[in-house]
């Protein structure tokens, strides 16, 4: 079974509109860590967002939201106000393995992605 | 500060070839990883080094890749007898790795990537 899944491979967005890009996750800890990675065409890999399973609120960075529902095993990446240079392939990933209060296992397990385009 | 580097940027080498693949992850980051993208694909995992516990190495596609770190510092990733399926970008990402009672507030656990290196094998 797929352990991150992401159903979109392509997103178009009409620029300042906000765009939610979806995540859905398979596990069985109670521990974990979810994360976005943005790829631009570049081929770098920059993290965006990060919610770990005990976080209570959603997880904000800037434009970036993370809706976070655990009980459907979902984390969207809620992109508000895009601009051009949002376009990119998006990733989520998760970590398993985590032990409150040791070190964390550390492996991520990606998603297939999605492209975004923004549009002008 | 400086980020993780990674080279070469780009290799290509001949079926058969041996190539190696170089990591410096960023100061003071005591994990490493490594990961390999196909084109269009997701990342796939394929070594772990913590401090100086064994490395987690569950994500390595066969007996011809191997990996070394020394110390906390720099790694590198070796590809005995390349074959064309083996061509991808490898990329190398870091991370502080502290108790996760600080990760799972700061998320400093947060692996950081380096530009990748491009193997193309003909």
């Amino acid at each position: 079974a797929q352990k991150i899944t992401q159903t979109q491979p392509g997103m178009f967005v009409q620029e300042k509109e906000a765009v939610t890009l979806d995540c859905t996750y398979d596990t069985s800890d109670p521990s974990y860590g979810l994360f976005w990675y943005k790829q631009p065409s570049s081929g770098e890999m920059i993290f965006l967002i990060y919610q770990g399973s005990y976080d209570q609120q959603n997880a904000t960075e800037g434009r970036y939201s993370l809706n976070f529902q655990k009980a459907r095993k979902s984390a969207n990446l809620v992109i508000s106000a895009s601009q051009l240079g949002d376009s990119a392939m998006y990733f989520c990933a998760m970590r398993e393995g985590a032990n409150a209060g040791g070190t964390s296992y550390g492996k991520l397990t990606f998603g297939q992605g999605t492209i975004l385009t923004v549009h002008p | 500060g400086a980020g993780v580097s990674q080279s070469p940027s780009n290799k290509v080498t001949e079926k058969g070839k041996d190539v190696e693949l170089r990591c410096d992850p960023i100061s003071g980051h005591t994990a490493l990883y490594w990961y390999r993208q196909r084109l269009g694909q997701g990342l796939e995992f394929l070594i772990y080094f913590q401090g100086n516990s064994a490395p987690d190495k569950s994500g390595l596609p066969s007996d011809r890749f191997s990996a070394e770190r020394t110390g906390e510092s720099v790694s590198t990733l070796t590809i005995q007898r390349t074959q064309q399926e083996d061509s991808a970008v490898y990329l190398c990402a870091s991370s502080l790795q502290v108790a996760f009672g600080v990760q799972r507030k700061l998320g400093t656990d947060t692996q950081y990537f380096g530009p990748g290196t491009r193997l193309t094998v003909l």
